[in-house]
């Protein structure tokens, strides 16, 4: 079955720009209809959807981040990427790569977020 | 400040019932389907529910969701002490609050 897995520095420092990495296994990016996503978590809190992307290329960002982030995929590699600017501490949280089945299908049910990478940490400081 | 509203938490004791419900709007829970998300210590979160109701295949029957008007509920029947986690509720959303929205999340303690 399709497994996530994220990789990137875990320590970012304040201005600088946090570029996260997720590799795709056991099926291909390409294959399906998928939107493919990144979701954060800051420590003791809550969920946060942060962008996804889709084969087409087209994106979606939260209206909070979307003048910092780029998510991209390259199906070359088959992976898909995060990347935020000018971070700050804010910005330190468990990064989760994820694939979102969206309304593929019947488009009046939202299938949700059925496979998720581990997450990994990211701290912003100097 | 989430876009969905739940309780911070809820108990329960084992073989009891529990509800967790989640309050949103005309534009998201309103005018789209709601998931629910069981998050373990330490694990990613896992869908328990979508469209409401549905159950992905390997989800016990313990749990159940329904909607009604712009509010959902997550049951989970039976209590386990491995239903000790975080839940998320989750919907689409039409307005400016990006596609996705989630809950705040629900740390659920069996006692």
């Amino acid at each position: 079955q399709v497994q996530l897995q994220e990789s990137g520095p875990g320590l970012v420092k304040p201005s600088q720009t946090l570029s996260l990495t997720c590799t795709v296994s056991g099926g291909s990016i390409n294959g399906g209809s998928y939107y493919w996503t990144w979701i954060r978590q800051p420590a003791g809190k809550g969920l946060e959807w942060i962008g996804r992307t889709y084969i087409s290329g087209r994106t979606s960002y939260h209206p909070s981040l979307k003048d910092r982030v780029t998510i991209a995929l390259d199906t070359s590699k088959n992976q898909f990427s995060l990347k935020l600017k000018s971070v700050t501490a804010a910005d330190t949280a468990v990064y989760f790569c994820a694939r979102d089945r969206g309304w593929f299908g019947d488009p009046n049910i939202y299938y949700g977020i059925d496979v998720w990478g581990q997450g990994t940490m990211v701290t912003v400081s100097s | 400040q989430s876009v969905l509203t739940q309780p911070p938490s809820a108990s329960g004791t084992p073989g009891q019932r529990v509800t967790i419900s989640c309050s949103g709007h005309s534009s998201n829970i309103g005018s789209n389907t709601v998931n629910w998300y069981q998050q373990l210590p330490g694990m990613a979160p896992k869908l328990l529910i979508y469209g409401n109701t549905q159950r992905p295949s390997g989800v016990p029957d313990r749990f159940s969701g329904s909607k009604s008007g712009t509010s959902a509920s997550l049951a989970i029947s039976g209590l386990q002490s491995e239903d000790e986690a975080d839940y998320y509720c989750a919907a689409g959303d039409d307005s400016l609050n990006g596609p996705v929205v989630f809950g705040g999340g629900t740390k659920l303690t069996v006692l």
